[in-house]
């Protein structure tokens, strides 16, 4: 059982350059997220998907895109990198298990974008 | 205006010491989580609470409802507890994993 699983773990980018950030988990969880933690702001949600085909976006969805065409894999698509994303981005998986609710993130990938 | 608050922001400790690390939230939420993440980058959850308190070795965190408040004890500091803590909270009638961060509690326990 890998848990949550993020590649890269860093990146550096030009500004205006695209890339796709991977996600996938092993647990068959239904729920899936993605955050960005930045200094002094805490994690903020980016986009989400309460299963596969269903996505939803979160508190700061502006310049990503998701898709979730499985259960296991829940990708993050940057399509013209701003140094704005320069970044520490985190997905996380949670089952829909009533009294234990409970997430687990991936070791998170490191974002530069120059 | 930010819905989760955390206090301390920074603490220091000498290992041994009870630690306690508060959580207030202004909105009405289903749930709360306190996170560890570690220096790696790495976060584990802790708990989710939705009412009274829970305990798991050292730790124990507790929610007052009616208060908008929770707090995450430590009891025995020790070194290795040196970390990140972030409290974070689901809505009421919102999605099951969209959650509402803090800023979080940086932890440091000296040996």
């Amino acid at each position: 059982n890998a848990g949550v699983t993020q590649t890269p773990k860093f990146q550096v980018l030009k500004t205006g350059q695209s890339m796709t950030l991977q996600c996938a988990q092993d647990m068959n969880h239904e729920y899936m997220s993605w955050y960005r933690q930045d200094p002094g702001m805490g994690l903020r949600l980016i986009h989400y998907s309460v299963g596969a085909g269903i996505t939803d976006q979160g508190e700061v969805p502006n310049g990503y895109n998701v898709s979730r065409s499985t259960t296991e894999d829940f990708p993050l698509r940057l399509l013209s990198a701003a140094p704005s994303q320069t970044s520490v981005y985190f997905c996380a998986s949670t089952a829909y298990d009533g009294a234990k609710n409970i997430q687990y993130f991936g070791a998170g990938t490191r974002l530069s974008v120059l | 205006k930010n819905e989760v608050e955390q206090s301390p922001q920074n603490l220091t400790a000498q290992e041994g010491e009870f630690i306690t690390i508060n959580c207030s939230y202004s909105v009405g939420i289903s749930a709360l989580h306190w996170l560890q993440q570690h220096p790696g980058g790495g976060i584990v959850s802790l708990f989710m609470l939705s009412s009274g308190k829970k305990k798991h070795g050292r730790l124990i965190a507790t929610i007052n409802i009616q208060e908008k408040h929770s707090s995450l004890h430590i009891t025995a500091s020790h070194p290795r507890d040196s970390a990140v803590y972030i409290c974070a909270v689901r809505l009421r009638g919102g999605s099951q994993g969209n959650l509402i961060f803090g800023k979080g509690t940086k932890l440091s326990v000296k040996p």
